[in-house]
């Protein structure tokens, strides 16, 4: 079956750095997206990635190893407006989305 | 504006209907219907890639949906079940799920169904 792993919940400190995972195991495999969801908000787009490597942008970065179906999120500096559900989704060889069930990040002072 | 859904909430009785509507000013072709519950990733219940063309997702069960023009996407439960309480998301792409396409969504529809 196709299954997406993340981890629910997550704790770091303002200013750190936090790294999310996401396993994925999908019928066939055609990229993988992160999208950040706040509370009681609708999820927005962060990156898509197709290809092995890490992809930067800004404060926030998205790696993919397609060989160990593995991705993870990196979050930089973190802010209080950080904190938020993290969903990873991964899109199957029917460029069907396969969702995990999200990680909520939580950012102490 | 992006995409708009009404009702923001609503509580049902059991056996009611009701329609959640889903409006998007991005002239985007393919529409997307979800559900968010808890434990749970977000499940696709109905699509459309067009005006009356739509298709089922894998929580299709108990819900009916209608595309009459490219803005407005209608998601209706026929006869409501507590099984259909949840958060309840619109979303837009301007072509199907390949490559990059991003999904658009709109803020969610907290339904419950007593």
């Amino acid at each position: 079956g196709q299954n997406i792993d993340q981890p629910t919940e997550m704790t770091a400190t303002e200013g750190a750095i936090v790294q999310i995972n996401c396993t994925y195991q999908t019928s066939g495999f055609n990229g993988l997206f992160w999208y950040q969801q706040h509370a009681g908000e609708a999820p927005t787009f962060l990156s898509y990635n197709v290809l092995d490597g890490l992809e930067e942008k800004g404060r926030f970065s998205s790696f993919l190893s397609r060989s160990k179906g593995y991705s993870y999120l990196l979050l930089k500096e973190l802010q209080m407006k950080d904190s938020a559900s993290y969903l990873c989704a991964g899109l199957d060889s029917n460029y069907q989305l396969i969702w995990g069930a999200g990680t909520k990040l939580i950012i102490k002072p | 504006a992006g995409v708009t859904q009404t009702p923001k909430f609503r509580v049902l009785k059991t056996g009611q209907s009701m329609t959640l509507l889903c409006a998007q000013d991005m002239n985007h072709e393919y529409m997307y219907w979800y559900r968010q519950d808890p434990g749970h990733g977000l499940r696709l219940i109905h699509y459309s890639y067009g005006v009356k063309d739509t298709d089922k997702g894998e929580v299709s069960d108990g819900y009916s949906v209608s595309r009459s023009k490219t803005e407005d996407f209608l998601l209706t439960l026929e006869s409501a079940t507590s099984s259909q309480t949840s958060v309840y998301f619109c979303a837009s792409s301007d072509r199907g799920l390949s490559g990059a396409n991003v999904l658009t969504f709109g803020a969610g529809s907290r339904l419950t169904v007593l």
